[in-house]
């Protein structure tokens, strides 16, 4: 099983500043990585696909790079709206893995 | 657009049973492969199943395998979760998500439901 590690667990940033997640995976994924963000009481909504492909509709402040094992999640100037918390998914080997999570929170 | 509506939920003794529904809109169904992830209280998100576009291939968490059986009804656009010998380590919401494709059941979801809530106790 691939273990995905994300740091740090939270995250303060003031809106308007950038905020940089992390996702390390345990063996290599290739580019087989996703990022979720997750608000109380919704489902999670998929951002990032493929490490660096964002998913319909989200925003061009929101990017992801990274391959093999080491992945970063970026968002440019943070909106009030993306305080949340945000899971990396791989889905290179079955069973499929998530991260622990980044709280992101006002600061 | 999409819609995923998961029913079912409900609270359940230890070692009961309970069978998850999950309702489809918006696509067709039958060109997707769908998969069950779940969450506890306050936790991160566990994948538990899945199932290929046609129900030919299904694929288990080993926390789950021989316990709970993921199905569907292409006919009715509904994906199914059985679970059996419900212990207090299953509590959590559970989630049906589809994946973009009908190529591959390892992937990302694109859709996720609103979840439901099962609690053992």
């Amino acid at each position: 099983e691939i273990v995905l590690t994300q740091s740090p667990a939270a995250l303060s940033v003031s809106p308007g500043e950038r905020a940089t997640l992390s996702c390390r995976a345990s063996q290599t994924v290739s580019s087989n990585l996703a990022w979720y963000q997750q608000k109380p009481g919704q489902a999670p909504r998929l951002l990032i696909y493929s490490a660096s492909t964002r998913a319909t509709g989200i925003p061009a402040r929101f990017s992801g790079s990274g391959s093999r094992t080491e992945f970063t999640l970026t968002i440019s100037s943070l909106q009030s709206d993306d305080f949340a918390v945000y899971f990396c998914q791989q889905y290179s080997n079955r069973p499929l893995t998530f991260g622990g999570g980044t709280k992101v929170e006002i600061k | 657009q999409v819609q995923l509506v998961e029913s079912g939920g409900g609270v359940v003794r230890p070692g009961g049973s309970l069978r998850l529904s999950c309702a489809a809109s918006g696509l067709t169904f039958s060109n997707y492969g769908m998969h069950w992830v779940r969450q506890a209280p306050g936790k991160g998100l566990e994948w538990v199943a899945a199932i290929s576009f046609d129900g030919s291939n299904k694929y288990y968490a080993d926390s789950v395998k021989g316990r709970f059986t993921i199905s569907r009804d292409n006919s009715m656009g509904t994906l199914f979760l059985q679970m059996s010998s419900l212990g207090a380590e299953d509590t959590a919401i559970y989630y049906c998500a589809k994946v973009p494709t009908r190529l591959d059941i390892t992937f990302y979801f694109d859709f996720w439901g609103q979840g439901a809530l099962v609690s053992v106790s």
